[in-house]
């Protein structure tokens, strides 16, 4: 069974602070990495994505990949309240620079950001 | 900025009854997806849709789902004999370059 596992939380973050979710796959086999936001009763909003190790910066959103670990996190500095919500992370197996590939997804972690 | 669009937001059916959920993935897309989400539960693949055909489908997918690509716009989700446990949110995704996924709003199917 291939799985995504991440802390279901909750995590809770001061405004200001920097939010740190952590993600692990179990697929040796996963290409590609990514990061959803989803608020409460709506869909999935993309964030980031990532496919090499190391660490990938997005505004202030940093992805972070292990390979070697499997390990993916995402950090938000300068956290908002209105980065409340549950992120999720999915996996593929997809290559990178191909279109194609279901996301596997976790169960995702509830983020409280308190002003 | 080009957007997934789903239609119904909601949709309430009685058990037996079929259903065809609709979507407009982003216009220069080529790959089309559907998940789906359980209240409280993962999103769940159910089967992706390439070239006019299904490339992958997941264990969910049986007998009772169809997906069809009727016009060069729209891509749509059949179930034919609903049951109680098909009630969830209904997403429909298409991605670019790089399988970056783009969601639609989803369809809330109830199942009476």
């Amino acid at each position: 069974q291939k799985e995504v596992e991440q802390n279901s939380g909750p995590l809770s973050v001061p405004e200001g602070a920097i939010a740190s979710l952590n993600c692990t796959y179990s697929d040796r086999g996963s290409q590609s990495f990514f990061w959803y936001r989803q608020y409460s009763g709506k869909s999935p909003e993309l964030i980031m994505f990532i496919y090499s190790n190391g660490d990938k910066e997005d505004g202030r959103f940093t992805a972070q990949l292990n390979k070697a670990s499997q390990y993916v996190s995402l950090l938000i500095r300068d956290s908002q309240p209105s980065d409340s919500a549950t992120y999720l992370c999915a996996v593929s197996r997809n290559a990178g620079g191909t279109s194609y590939g279901k996301l596997t997804f976790g169960q995702g972690t509830i983020l409280t950001v308190h002003p | 900025e080009p957007e997934v669009t789903q239609t119904p937001s909601h949709q309430v059916t009685q058990m037996g009854q079929e259903v065809i959920l609709r979507c407009v993935p982003i216009s220069n897309h080529l790959y089309f997806y559907w998940y789906r989400q359980i209240l409280g539960q993962k999103v769940e693949f159910l089967v992706s849709f390439y070239n006019n055909e299904i490339s992958e489908k997941s264990e969910i997918f049986d007998d009772q789902f169809s997906v069809e690509r009727p016009d060069g716009s729209n891509f749509t989700l059949k179930i034919r004999s609903t049951k109680l446990e098909d009630s969830a949110m209904y997403f429909c995704a298409s991605s670019g370059l790089f399988n970056e996924q783009f969601f639609g709003p989803g369809t809330r199917l109830t199942v009476l």
